[in-house]
């Protein structure tokens, strides 16, 4: 079945330092990818999305490529903050409406 | 326009109590939709209403569990009995075209059974 899979956390890092989470899913087909990021005390927001091979989404300097060949999304920022601390999600959806997550991924960026 | 309201934020019970978690869409999305978290596992979803009928109710994890959607606005998530294993929290989104990218999610519901 349709899966995806995370790097584990935490990810610590310090200000202004280049950040990647890992994310490969299975899935036959061409699924939509999708990065949520949930800030302490608030919902899940979407950051990011991508629905086809190559795709770039993009959105408060974070970036993710779909990649079909070795089934990945990774998210990447160049310059994290502080502000960026939070928990994020990288997700697919295949012909349906819902969404199948990962694990989640806790970053901490200290100043 | 109000988001997604979910409450209570947190909820501590016993086991073998009973708790209610309601969501309040977005008015006007049609679809509205379940998921949770437990223990730091993945987010899994757990059912699917478009207006107040149930279109899928695939992840509901036994019969312990009972959503409704009155009048296909507010939905209720009754757990009864709860057991330890139900802890987690719970997500409610909405959605008014029903595709995955449409979605927009409450805070969530922490539930803790002790």
């Amino acid at each position: 079945g349709n899966s995806v899979t995370q790097m584990e956390g935490p990810v610590t890092l310090s200000e202004e330092a280049f950040l990647t989470i890992n994310c490969t899913y299975t899935a036959t087909g061409y699924p939509s990818l999708f990065w949520y990021v949930q800030y302490p005390g608030e919902g899940l927001q979407l950051l990011l999305k991508a629905t086809k091979a190559d795709d770039k989404g993009s959105n408060k300097g974070f970036e993710a490529t779909y990649r079909k060949e070795t089934t990945s999304f990774h998210l990447e920022k160049g310059s994290v903050q502080v502000s960026d601390s939070a928990v994020y999600f990288c997700a697919l959806s295949h012909n349906t409406d819902k969404l199948i997550f990962g694990t989640g991924t806790r970053l901490q960026v200290f100043p | 326009e109000a988001g997604v309201t979910q409450f209570p934020s947190h909820s501590v019970i016993e086991k073998g109590q009973t708790v209610t978690l309601r969501c309040d869409p977005i008015s006007g999305h049609d679809n509205l939709y379940w998921y949770r978290r437990v223990m730091g596992k993945e987010i899994k979803f757990l059912l699917h209403f478009v207006k107040e009928s149930k279109q899928d109710e695939s992840g509901m994890p036994n019969n312990r569990f009972l959503a409704e959607r009155t009048g296909g606005t507010y939905s209720t998530l009754k757990v009864q009995p709860a057991e330890l294993e139900d802890s987690g929290v719970y997500f409610c989104a909405s959605s008014q075209t029903g595709y995955a990218s449409g979605y927009t999610f409450g805070s969530g519901t922490r539930l803790t059974v002790v």
